[in-house]
């Protein structure tokens, strides 16, 4: 199976901040990434996928990248209804598998 | 509108069986595989199955293998979970998401979950 890490598990952060997230595969999975957000008590939400293509209707403040291992979630500047966990996905095989999560919290 | 709603979560003793259920709507099913995503109180997202849109590919994780069972019944815009042999580490909230695909393909699958329902609760629990 393929294992997916995340870094940090958490981080603090003021409205405006430029945040990165970091996930880390376990062995090649070229671009087939996806990434969510969650919010409390809500479903997941799809942000991007294919590592970099943005999502219909999701900010353009969020942008993501990488290939082969390592993938980066970059938010330009942090809004309130940005605090959230971050969960990275592959897609290059099944059993699919999700990272640990990340996360934003209000500094 | 793309609305999933899951159904079907209880308190169950272990080794007991549940069935989930997913109701769709504002999206043609049949083009799409479907799949179960699970957390755990306080933990991350587990896949736990998928199938794709004639049924004709499944996946399971291997936590699940040999408990569960997905199925679909298009006519009726549903997906469908059947756990047995249910276990305290089955406690979660079960999640029903659409992929943007409509198979399960083993490698270079590219699945991604781009619709959620909120989940219904199963507890597993003496």
């Amino acid at each position: 199976d393929i294992q997916m890490t995340q870094s940090p598990s958490s981080l603090s952060a003021s409205v405006g901040d430029r945040v990165t997230i970091t996930c880390r595969a376990s062995q090649t999975i070229d671009t087939y990434l996806n990434w969510y957000q969650q919010t409390p008590g809500l479903a997941p939400k799809l942000l991007i996928y294919a590592a970099s293509s943005l999502q219909s209707g999701v900010p353009s403040s969020f942008s993501g990248s990488g290939s082969g291992t390592h993938f980066t979630l970059t938010i330009s500047s942090l809004q309130p209804e940005d605090f959230a966990t971050y969960y990275c996905q592959q897609s290059y095989s099944t059993p699919l598998t999700f990272g640990g999560g990340t996360k934003v919290e209000i500094k | 509108e793309v609305q999933l709603v899951e159904s079907g979560g209880d308190l169950v003793q272990p080794g007991r069986s549940l069935r989930l259920s997913c109701g769709a709507s504002g999206f043609t099913v049949d083009d799409y595989a479907m799949h179960w995503v699970r957390q755990a109180p306080g933990k991350g997202l587990e896949w736990v199955s998928g199938i794709g849109w004639n049924s004709g590919s499944i996946g399971y994780a291997d936590s699940v293998k040999g408990r569960f069972t997905i199925s679909r019944d298009n006519a009726k815009n549903s997906l469908y979970l059947q756990m047995n042999s249910l276990r305290p580490e089955d406690t979660a909230l079960y999640f029903c998401a659409k992929d943007v695909g409509p198979d399960i393909v083993v490698v270079l699958g590219g699945t991604v979950f781009d619709q959620w329902g909120q989940g219904t609760l199963v507890t597993v629990s003496a």
